[in-house]
């Protein structure tokens, strides 16, 4: 079964330019979450769905970043501008909204803004 | 915000020693889940544990949770070099929500 799966992998860009991520959740997982690493702050939760409705999005830095879900098999998390503060490993899971609720994270998005 | 945090940062022990790792977390939970992170890769979900249990056991994992100290710990017994890796407690944000909130993880490292 093909798990979580995120483009690109890593994606390097220079400070100003617009970044898109993209997010395929598992087949049949109806909540979707966005994460982003660092070594200084952690994993922070940006954003999450259900049912491709955006439930909670006080993770979300600030205007430039914006999340969509289309559809339930793909969603986009873009960075207009970006800043080198950016740079981070974004990561995307998925999971069944069950109770209790596992993640299934995919293999992230390594991004580097200069 | 609630947030577990991890003890230690960073573990170093020796092929076939065990290693113990220890979260606290601030509010009442529903549930604390472990992760492992290996190097560049995304996070696996590895153990769950509910508000009403105090020890489970998975293979060589065993998670205990002691809510009146608001603190778990993840033991992996008989360890192996596979077994290096960033490891996460994870809790619900506020109890009974959704979302979770991960603690800063402690690095294990197991040398052959």
């Amino acid at each position: 079964d093909a798990g979580v799966i995120q483009s690109p992998r890593h994606e390097v860009t220079e400070m100003g330019q617009e970044v898109t991520l993209r997010c395929k959740p598992i087949s049949g997982h109806n909540s979707l979450f966005w994460y982003r690493q660092t070594m200084m702050r952690g994993l922070e939760l940006l954003i999450y769905f259900n049912n491709n409705v955006p439930i909670d999005d006080s993770g979300m830095p600030e205007d430039r970043f914006s999340a969509k879900m289309p559809n339930a098999s793909f969603s986009t998390l873009k960075i207009q501008p970006s800043e080198p503060r950016d740079s981070a490993v974004y990561f995307c899971a998925s999971s069944l909204r069950q109770e209790p609720d596992t993640q299934y994270f995919g293999p992230g998005t390594r991004l580097t803004v200069l | 915000s609630q947030q577990g945090e991890e003890d230690p940062q960073a573990l170093s022990i020796q092929e076939g020693e065990n290693a113990t790792m220890n979260c606290s977390y601030k509010t009442s939970i529903n549930n604390l889940q472990w992760y492992r992170q290996n190097s560049g890769r995304g996070l696996v979900h590895l153990i769950l544990i509910r508000s009403n249990e105090r020890e489970k056991h998975s293979g060589r994992l065993r998670v205990t949770l002691d809510t009146s100290k608001k603190s778990s710990s993840l033991l992996i017994t008989a360890s192996r070099a596979a077994d290096t890796a960033s490891y996460f407690c994870a809790t619900d944000a506020e109890q009974g929500a959704q979302k979770l909130v991960f603690g800063q993880g402690t690095r294990l490292t197991i040398n052959p």
